[in-house]
Protein backbone atom coordinates (compact mmCIF):
# COMPACT_ATOMS: atom_id res chain seq x y z
CA UNK A 1 0.00 0.00 0.00
CA UNK A 2 1.43 3.28 -1.11
CA UNK A 3 1.55 6.32 1.83
CA UNK A 4 -0.53 8.68 -0.09
CA UNK A 5 -3.42 7.88 -2.39
CA UNK A 6 -4.92 9.75 -4.94
CA UNK A 7 -7.22 9.23 -7.55
CA UNK A 8 -5.59 9.99 -10.73
CA UNK A 9 -8.76 11.00 -12.38
CA UNK A 10 -9.51 12.33 -15.21
CA UNK A 11 -11.36 14.66 -13.50
CA UNK A 12 -13.46 17.20 -15.95
CA UNK A 13 -16.12 19.90 -14.92
CA UNK A 14 -17.49 22.91 -16.91
CA UNK A 15 -16.24 26.34 -15.88
CA UNK A 16 -17.22 28.04 -12.90
CA UNK A 17 -17.62 25.02 -10.84
CA UNK A 18 -16.74 24.19 -7.60
CA UNK A 19 -13.47 21.24 -8.18
CA UNK A 20 -12.60 18.45 -4.83
CA UNK A 21 -9.20 16.97 -5.25
CA UNK A 22 -8.59 14.35 -2.24
CA UNK A 23 -5.78 12.47 -0.55
CA UNK A 24 -6.17 9.86 1.67
CA UNK A 25 -2.61 8.97 3.33
CA UNK A 26 -1.29 5.88 6.46
CA UNK A 27 1.69 7.50 8.26
CA UNK A 28 0.10 9.64 10.69
CA UNK A 29 3.60 11.38 11.37
CA UNK A 30 3.09 13.69 8.77
CA UNK A 31 2.37 16.76 9.67
CA UNK A 32 3.35 19.40 6.94
CA UNK A 33 0.86 19.05 3.79
CA UNK A 34 1.26 20.46 0.50
CA UNK A 35 -0.66 20.83 -2.53
CA UNK A 36 1.16 21.35 -6.32
CA UNK A 37 0.04 21.76 -9.55
CA UNK A 38 2.23 20.86 -12.71
CA UNK A 39 0.74 21.94 -16.19
CA UNK A 40 1.83 19.71 -19.00
CA UNK A 41 5.60 19.60 -19.75
CA UNK A 42 6.46 21.71 -16.60
CA UNK A 43 7.56 20.85 -13.40
CA UNK A 44 5.27 21.05 -10.40
CA UNK A 45 4.88 24.55 -8.52
CA UNK A 46 3.54 25.02 -5.07
CA UNK A 47 0.34 26.09 -4.58
CA UNK A 48 -0.58 25.87 -1.00
CA UNK A 49 0.84 24.60 2.09
CA UNK A 50 -0.42 23.71 5.62
CA UNK A 51 0.63 22.62 8.89
CA UNK A 52 -1.50 20.00 11.06
CA UNK A 53 -4.64 20.07 10.94
CA UNK A 54 -7.27 22.98 10.35
CA UNK A 55 -8.47 25.18 6.64
CA UNK A 56 -6.09 27.53 4.83
CA UNK A 57 -7.71 30.07 2.36
CA UNK A 58 -5.85 31.73 -0.62
CA UNK A 59 -8.12 33.54 -3.00
CA UNK A 60 -10.28 30.79 -4.75
CA UNK A 61 -8.46 28.20 -3.16
CA UNK A 62 -9.02 26.17 -0.35
CA UNK A 63 -6.66 23.31 1.52
CA UNK A 64 -8.46 21.34 3.88
CA UNK A 65 -6.46 18.99 6.49
CA UNK A 66 -8.15 16.04 8.58
CA UNK A 67 -5.61 14.33 10.68
CA UNK A 68 -7.75 11.99 12.77
CA UNK A 69 -9.35 10.86 9.27
CA UNK A 70 -5.50 11.06 7.39
CA UNK A 71 -7.66 12.64 4.30
CA UNK A 72 -6.57 16.24 3.27
CA UNK A 73 -8.35 18.18 0.09
CA UNK A 74 -8.18 20.98 -2.03
CA UNK A 75 -11.02 22.70 -3.18
CA UNK A 76 -11.46 25.47 -6.31
CA UNK A 77 -14.21 27.61 -6.15
CA UNK A 78 -15.60 29.42 -9.50
CA UNK A 79 -13.07 27.07 -11.70
CA UNK A 80 -11.57 28.80 -14.78
CA UNK A 81 -10.18 26.90 -17.55
CA UNK A 82 -6.43 28.06 -16.67
CA UNK A 83 -6.89 25.53 -13.96
CA UNK A 84 -6.44 22.39 -16.08
CA UNK A 85 -3.51 20.96 -15.07
CA UNK A 86 -2.39 17.64 -12.71
CA UNK A 87 -3.06 18.66 -8.94
CA UNK A 88 -0.30 16.65 -6.45
CA UNK A 89 -0.49 15.87 -3.06
CA UNK A 90 2.39 16.08 -0.81
CA UNK A 91 3.10 15.74 2.32
CA UNK A 92 6.50 15.27 5.08
CA UNK A 93 6.71 14.31 8.71
CA UNK A 94 9.29 17.46 8.66
CA UNK A 95 12.62 18.23 9.95
CA UNK A 96 14.70 15.77 7.33
CA UNK A 97 11.77 13.85 6.37
CA UNK A 98 11.43 14.00 2.62
CA UNK A 99 8.12 14.68 0.61
CA UNK A 100 6.05 11.86 -0.38
CA UNK A 101 3.92 13.09 -3.45
CA UNK A 102 0.32 11.98 -4.44
CA UNK A 103 -0.07 10.37 -8.34
CA UNK A 104 -1.57 13.60 -9.20
CA UNK A 105 -4.54 14.25 -10.30
CA UNK A 106 -5.63 15.46 -14.20
CA UNK A 107 -8.08 18.36 -14.04
CA UNK A 108 -9.69 19.79 -17.03
CA UNK A 109 -11.72 22.70 -16.62
CA UNK A 110 -14.36 23.12 -19.56
CA UNK A 111 -15.03 26.39 -21.12
CA UNK B 1 12.47 35.79 -11.88
CA UNK B 2 14.90 32.98 -10.71
CA UNK B 3 14.17 29.52 -12.20
CA UNK B 4 15.40 26.51 -12.09
CA UNK B 5 17.10 25.49 -15.20
CA UNK B 6 17.52 21.80 -16.77
CA UNK B 7 18.83 20.76 -19.87
CA UNK B 8 18.10 19.04 -22.77
CA UNK B 9 14.55 19.07 -22.05
CA UNK B 10 14.32 16.02 -23.96
CA UNK B 11 16.56 12.81 -24.52
CA UNK B 12 16.23 10.07 -26.42
CA UNK B 13 18.84 6.94 -26.08
CA UNK B 14 18.77 2.83 -26.66
CA UNK B 15 18.92 1.03 -23.71
CA UNK B 16 22.85 0.52 -22.17
CA UNK B 17 23.67 3.75 -23.22
CA UNK B 18 24.86 6.34 -20.96
CA UNK B 19 22.93 9.30 -20.31
CA UNK B 20 23.66 12.53 -18.31
CA UNK B 21 20.96 15.20 -17.02
CA UNK B 22 21.94 18.60 -15.95
CA UNK B 23 20.51 21.54 -13.04
CA UNK B 24 21.21 24.63 -12.46
CA UNK B 25 19.58 25.69 -9.49
CA UNK B 26 18.41 29.29 -8.14
CA UNK B 27 21.43 31.22 -7.35
CA UNK B 28 22.34 30.84 -3.83
CA UNK B 29 19.86 27.64 -3.39
CA UNK B 30 22.11 25.67 -0.60
CA UNK B 31 19.64 22.96 -1.45
CA UNK B 32 19.05 20.73 -4.90
CA UNK B 33 16.98 17.59 -5.29
CA UNK B 34 16.39 14.89 -8.07
CA UNK B 35 13.23 13.11 -8.57
CA UNK B 36 11.82 10.44 -10.73
CA UNK B 37 8.12 11.07 -12.01
CA UNK B 38 7.19 8.33 -13.90
CA UNK B 39 4.11 8.90 -15.99
CA UNK B 40 1.02 8.90 -14.08
CA UNK B 41 2.75 9.21 -11.22
CA UNK B 42 4.25 11.36 -8.45
CA UNK B 43 7.65 12.64 -8.36
CA UNK B 44 10.02 10.16 -6.40
CA UNK B 45 13.14 11.62 -4.58
CA UNK B 46 15.91 10.07 -5.47
CA UNK B 47 18.69 12.08 -4.20
CA UNK B 48 19.14 15.27 -2.12
CA UNK B 49 22.13 17.39 -1.82
CA UNK B 50 22.69 20.39 0.90
CA UNK B 51 25.54 22.21 -0.58
CA UNK B 52 28.20 19.64 -2.20
CA UNK B 53 27.14 17.33 -0.16
CA UNK B 54 24.49 13.71 0.08
CA UNK B 55 21.90 14.19 2.64
CA UNK B 56 19.66 11.39 1.21
CA UNK B 57 20.06 9.27 -2.26
CA UNK B 58 18.30 6.03 -0.70
CA UNK B 59 16.10 5.74 -3.64
CA UNK B 60 18.62 6.29 -5.69
CA UNK B 61 19.62 2.51 -7.68
CA UNK B 62 23.33 3.13 -7.28
CA UNK B 63 24.35 0.15 -9.32
CA UNK B 64 23.40 2.34 -12.39
CA UNK B 65 22.39 6.11 -11.19
CA UNK B 66 25.10 8.74 -9.99
CA UNK B 67 24.76 12.21 -9.28
CA UNK B 68 27.61 14.92 -8.14
CA UNK B 69 27.24 18.47 -7.00
CA UNK B 70 31.17 19.15 -6.70
CA UNK B 71 30.51 22.75 -6.23
CA UNK B 72 27.75 23.17 -4.55
CA UNK B 73 25.95 25.00 -7.40
CA UNK B 74 24.98 23.05 -10.71
CA UNK B 75 24.26 19.17 -10.53
CA UNK B 76 24.69 16.34 -13.11
CA UNK B 77 22.55 12.91 -12.58
CA UNK B 78 23.77 10.07 -14.75
CA UNK B 79 22.78 7.03 -15.65
CA UNK B 80 24.97 3.79 -17.04
CA UNK B 81 23.49 1.67 -18.80
CA UNK B 82 20.38 2.95 -19.26
CA UNK B 83 17.36 0.31 -18.74
CA UNK B 84 13.71 0.75 -20.90
CA UNK B 85 12.27 0.95 -17.02
CA UNK B 86 14.15 3.98 -16.36
CA UNK B 87 11.77 6.21 -18.92
CA UNK B 88 10.70 9.01 -16.84
CA UNK B 89 10.53 12.41 -16.35
CA UNK B 90 13.82 13.52 -14.22
CA UNK B 91 13.08 16.59 -11.77
CA UNK B 92 15.40 19.09 -10.65
CA UNK B 93 14.32 21.53 -7.50
CA UNK B 94 15.86 23.50 -4.95
CA UNK B 95 15.66 25.36 -1.85
CA UNK B 96 17.40 28.12 0.11
CA UNK B 97 17.94 25.92 2.85
CA UNK B 98 16.26 22.13 2.93
CA UNK B 99 14.16 23.19 6.42
CA UNK B 100 11.29 21.66 5.30
CA UNK B 101 9.13 24.77 5.42
CA UNK B 102 11.42 26.07 2.51
CA UNK B 103 9.59 25.90 -0.84
CA UNK B 104 11.26 24.01 -3.01
CA UNK B 105 11.23 25.15 -7.05
CA UNK B 106 10.86 23.27 -9.52
CA UNK B 107 13.31 23.06 -12.80
CA UNK B 108 10.91 22.38 -16.30
CA UNK B 109 12.41 18.68 -16.03
CA UNK B 110 14.01 15.76 -18.57
CA UNK B 111 12.33 13.72 -20.21
CA UNK B 112 13.56 10.30 -21.01
CA UNK B 113 12.51 7.65 -23.38
CA UNK B 114 14.57 4.46 -23.44
CA UNK B 115 13.96 2.67 -26.68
Amino acid sequence: QKEVEQDPGPLSVPEGAIVSLNCTYSNSAFQYFMWYRQYSRKGPELLMYTYSSGNKEDGRFTAQVDKSSKYISLFIRDSQPSDSATYLCAMSAGGAQKLVFGQGTRLTINP
Amino acid sequence: EAEVAQSPRYKITEKSQAVAFWCDPISGHATLYWYRQILGQGPELLVQFQDESVVDDSQLPKDRFSAERLKGVDSTLKIQPAELGDSAMYLCASSSRGGFTDTQYFGPGTRLTVL
